[in-house]
């Protein structure tokens, strides 16, 4: 079963191009989730979508950009990229965005930008 | 604003020793709290959940975690540590009601193994 599969597993940028991180789960889930992951700060959520057709600002959305493309794919846009947007981007995704739903993640993507 | 302390950055333990990974969330009602492992390079995996009931709960790969409502913690923990082991480890919890599904993550501890 490949679960939440991510694409690419490494990005290398310089400071202002774009670039679309994709995200997709084959488990049939509502809700999808995007987090980034920095040393000593955890993670944190930048945008989910709680179901097809709609999404939502999380922690940290600024510089950010998110499509819900169907049901199976969430994809996020840096169009501008900053040095400080260099960081591990995950995506997640859970049957519905209750408490108890567990959230199953993807590998990652490690993204510098230069 | 919900919150996960992890005390400790950074553990270092010998093969076969026992471990205990410290958590500590912020006060909520009805806390649902969950520990994931990550090994290098991979994503994250869930080892054990707590909803509700029993306070031990027991989890994958031989790992346990106690939830103590009157300390807020909910620390993880291993009778005897293979090299596997070595990974960083993170507490997270999330709270019933609405707008509730936002996990929020500790910073995380990272395991060392001595051979």
């Amino acid at each position: 079963n490949a679960g939440v599969t991510q694409t690419p597993k490494f990005q290398v940028l310089k400071t202002g191009q774009s670039m679309t991180l994709q995200c997709a789960q084959d488990m049939n889930h509502n809700s999808m989730y995007w987090y980034r992951q920095d040393p000593g700060m955890g993670l944190r959520l930048i945008y989910y979508s709680a179901s097809e057709g709609t999404t939502d600002k999380g922690e940290v959305p600024n510089g950010y950009n998110v499509s819900r493309l169907n049901k199976r794919e969430f994809s996020l846009r840096l169009e501008s990229a900053a040095p400080s947007q260099t960081s591990v981007y995950f995506c997640a995704s859970s049957v519905a965005t209750l408490a108890k739903n567990i959230q199953y993640f993807g590998a990652g993507t490690r993204l510098s930008v230069l | 604003a919900q919150s996960v302390t992890q005390p400790d950055i950074h553990i270092t333990v010998s093969e076969g020793a026992s471990l205990e990974l410290r958590c500590n969330y912020s006060y909520g009602a009805t806390p649902y709290l969950f520990w994931y492992v990550q090994s290098p390079g991979q994503g994250l995996q869930l080892l054990l959940k707590y909803f509700s009931g029993d306070t031990l709960v027991q989890g994958i790969k031989g790992f346990e975690a106690e939830f103590k409502r009157s300390q807020s913690s909910f620390n993880l923990r291993k009778p005897s540590v293979h090299w596997s082991d070595a990974a960083e480890y993170f507490c997270a919890v999330t709270y019933s009601g609405a707008g509730s599904y936002q996990l929020t993550f500790g910073k995380g501890t990272k395991l060392s193994v001595i051979p």
